[in-house]
C-alpha cells in the first residue's frame, strides 16, 4: 500500500545524545515535511524539503537537522542542542508546488521521550 | 505570517446531533487553501475536508461540510449526524497557494477536542 512510514514509533533519548527519526514515503511525492506536536498546541513546522538535496528551515528548526538524499526519504535528527525534545513528531509529504493546493498527507508519527 | 485560531478548546455533542467547529485565520494573501484534519487517539492526522479560497462554493464530504466566509476569514466545520467515531481532535490548517515566498507547509490552529456523547 502507498503511504508514509515513520520509525521508530517510540524512542527514548538520553540527555546529550543525538537521535534520528526515519521517514519514508512511496507516494512519489516531491515535497516532505517534519512537524512537532506538543500538548495543547497544534503542529509546528520544523523543516521541509521541496526537492532532493534541498531543504528549508521551518518555524522551529533550532536543535534539529535533516537530509534529503533520496526522494523517498527525509530523516530528522534531534541533536543534543534541542533543549526540550520530548514531543510527538509527524512526517508528511505532498506533490510539488502549492499552486494546485496539493494536500499534505501524514505518517503515523513518532514519540520521542528524553530520559 | 499567517495565523489560524480555533477558539473552542473542547466541544461536546450528542450522538446523531449536529456540531459546528469554528476557525478563523489571518492572512494578507488572496489565494490559499484551507483544511480540516482529524486526529483520533492513534494520533495520525487524517484529512477531513479541503477548501480552495478561489471557490465560492462550500466544500462537502458526506456528513462533513464547511462554511467558508472569505471576507470574514472564517472557515467552520459542520459535522452532521455525529457518530462515536467522530470523537477526536480537529485541526484547522492554512496553506498558501504561492510557493514563491519561500515558505511552504501548513499553519495549524491549536485544535478542538470533540467529544461525542452516546
Amino acid at each position: 500500500d502507498g503511504g508514509i512510514t515513520q520509525s521508530p514509533k517510540y524512542l527514548f533519548r538520553k540527555e546529550g545524545q543525538n537521535v534520528t527519526l526515519s521517514c519514508e514515503q512511496n507516494l512519489n511525492h516531491d515535497a516532505m515535511y517534519w512537524y512537532r506536536q506538543d500538548p495543547g498546541q497544534g503542529l509546528r513546522l520544523i523543516y521541509y524539503s521541496q526537492i532532493v538535496n534541498d531543504f528549508q528551515k521551518g518555524d522551529i528548526a533550532e536543535g534539529y537537522s535533516v537530509s534529503r538524499e533520496k526522494k523517498e526519504s527525509f530523516p530528522l535528527t534531534v541533536t543534543s542542542a534541542q533543549k526540550n525534545p520530548t514531543a510527538f513528531y509527524l512526517c508528511a509529504s505532498s506533490r510539488s508546488g502549492t499552486g494546485v493546493g496539493n494536500t499534505i498527507y501524514f505518517g503515523e508519527g513518532s514519540w520521542l521521550t528524553v530520559v | 505570517a499567517q495565523t489560524v485560531t480555533q477558539s473552542q478548546p473542547e466541544m461536546s455533542v450528542q450522538e446523531a446531533e449536529t456540531v459546528t467547529l469554528s476557525c478563523t485565520y489571518d492572512t494578507s494573501e488572496s489565494d490559499y487553501y484551507l483544511f480540516w484534519y482529524k486526529q483520533p487517539p492513534s494520533r495520525q492526522m487524517i484529512l477531513v475536508i479541503r477548501q480552495e479560497a478561489y471557490k465560492q462554493q462550500n466544500a462537502t464530504e458526506n456528513r462533513f461540510s464547511v462554511n467558508f466566509q472569505k471576507a470574514a476569514k472564517s472557515f467552520s466545520l459542520k459535522i452532521s449526524d455525529s457518530q462515536l467515531g467522530d470523537a477526536a481532535m480537529y485541526f484547522c490548517a492554512y496553506r498558501s497557494a504561492w510557493s514563491g515566498g519561500g515558505a511552504d507547509g501548513l499553519t495549524f490552529g491549536k485544535g478542538t477536542h470533540l467529544i461525542i456523547q452516546p
